[in-house]
């Protein structure tokens, strides 16, 4: 299995909390993402990093944001979360070789 | 921006059988990477195959082959005697090169695959 951690894997929070998705690798991948995915759907990209400092916005707009202080971790942040943040949220790193090395996800209820 | 279209919400097959899986694709690009990834229940994403566009030849890797159809811009994953494992949804994905400054899968809607045994 990759070695590409997330936590929480679940998590149930009321409206308007602030929550992290913690996201962490230790292949010393540069490249990571963040994917939403509704159960049974498609993914959709909502950010990316190609390094220490980077990141850019996905094809899908969100609220969230995120961070990349060190190349290993790549958390995602709402600031106060609403119920249609209500989602799977899947965190993935590569190398430039195409291959996407994918978390176990962080399923997110928002009531 | 590229497209991936997976026709197939569903699709089952006894055990041992074997199952085609389409998904077309649109790209003005003439070099790019395609990828099958399995998304087991409950579990991680993990890649099936992948093949480069520049390679005429179709990838294989064991139980699992691709069709390759670049003018037609169709990919399609054959698993050949499959296996109550292969049960998951299966996602085609596009790709740009690496280093061509838009290194970002962009997936297709996905096929849900049920091997029934």
């Amino acid at each position: 299995e990759a070695d590409i951690y997330q936590t929480p894997r679940y998590l149930v929070i009321g409206t308007g909390k602030k929550i992290t998705l913690e996201c962490s690798q230790t292949m010393g991948h540069d490249k990571m993402y963040w994917y939403q995915q509704d159960p049974g759907m498609e993914l959709h990209l909502i950010h990316y990093s190609y390094g220490v400092n980077s990141t850019e916005k996905g094809d899908l707009s969100s609220e969230s944001t995120v961070s990349r202080i060190r190349t290993e971790h790549f958390p995602l942040t709402l600031e106060s979360a609403r119920p249609s943040h209500t989602s799977q949220y899947l965190c993935a790193s590569t190398y430039s070789t195409g291959e996407l090395f994918f978390g176990e996800g962080s399923r997110l209820t928002v009531l | 921006a590229q497209t991936v279209t997976q026709s197939q919400p569903e699709m089952s097959v006894q055990e041992a059988e074997t199952v085609t899986l389409s998904c077309t694709y649109d790209t003005s690009e003439n070099n790019y990477y395609l990828f099958w990834y399995k998304q087991p229940p409950s579990r991680q994403m993990i890649l099936v195959i992948r093949q480069e566009a520049y390679k005429q030849q179709n990838a294989t890797e064991n139980r699992f082959s691709v069709n390759f159809q670049k003018a037609a811009k169709s990919f399609s994953l054959k698993i050949s005697d499959s296996q109550l494992g292969d049960t998951a949804m299966y996602f085609c994905a596009f790709m740009n090169p690496p280093n061509f400054g838009n290194e970002k899968l962009t997936f297709g809607t996905g096929t849900r695959l049920t091997i029934i045994p």
